[in-house]
């Protein structure tokens, strides 16, 4: 049974473009979290899907969104990258009500 | 003051001995949960708590509820447990708020 996939497992970008990460949730899984992890720091929520749907936000600008679709993948864009941007992007996944939490092995972002 | 609080920040112990990471916690929760990463930055959920105590293996976690507060135990250590240790807490399906973590050395 596949866990939560994410892609790619790295990438570097140019500040000012924009960029777009993927996460497949675990089987079952009907809910899908962004986190950003800067280095030597806890994860931060970003925000989460269900139902196709933006349920929660954290603080985090306009130029971070997402998608969720019907087979409950999920994608986070991040427009106009800037330098602070530049961190470990996780992806975990549930299936609502529940909390039991599965995490993806991230993507880390570099924005030169 | 984060919600969520770690100690200690670092931790070298020598292979063998019983290691102690703590957390606290200020908010109400359903669930508290203990991550492990490695470098690289997967996160493995180790276990997830809202009363009492869980084993698995060489590792126990325990949870206060009343004084919101779990620690996570690893017995006999070994330098394949070297890696960062998080806490995490979550409300419902409400998101999860992330401790700083606690980087763990075992020195064979």
């Amino acid at each position: 049974d596949a866990g939560v996939t994410q892609s790619p497992t790295h990438l570097i970008k140019t500040r000012g473009q924009q960029v777009t990460l993927r996460c497949s949730p675990k089987s079952g899984h009907d809910t899908v979290s962004w986190y950003q992890q800067a280095l030597g720091q806890g994860p931060q929520f970003i925000f989460q899907y269900y139902e196709e749907e933006e349920r929660q936000r954290g603080n985090f600008p306009d130029r971070f969104s997402g998608h969720q679709f019907p087979n409950y993948s999920s994608e986070l864009n991040v427009n106009a990258l800037l330098l602070g941007d530049s961190a470990l992007y996780l992806c975990a996944s549930n299936r609502s009500p529940n909390y039991g939490y599965t995490f993806g092995s991230g993507t880390r972002l570099t924005v030169v | 003051k984060n919600e969520v609080e770690q100690s200690p920040q670092n931790l070298t112990a020598q292979e063998g001995e019983f290691i102690t990471i703590n957390c606290s916690y200020s908010v109400g929760i359903s669930a508290l949960h203990w991550l492990q990463q490695h470098p690289g930055g997967g996160i493995v959920s180790l276990f997830m708590l809202s009363s009492g105590k869980k084993k698995h293996g060489r590792l126990i976690a325990t949870i206060n509820i009343q004084e919101k507060h779990s620690s996570l135990h690893i017995t006999a250590s070994h330098p394949r447990d070297s890696a960062v240790y998080i806490c995490a807490v979550g409300f419902g399906n409400e998101k999860l708020t992330f401790g700083t973590g606690t980087r763990l050395t075992i020195i064979p």
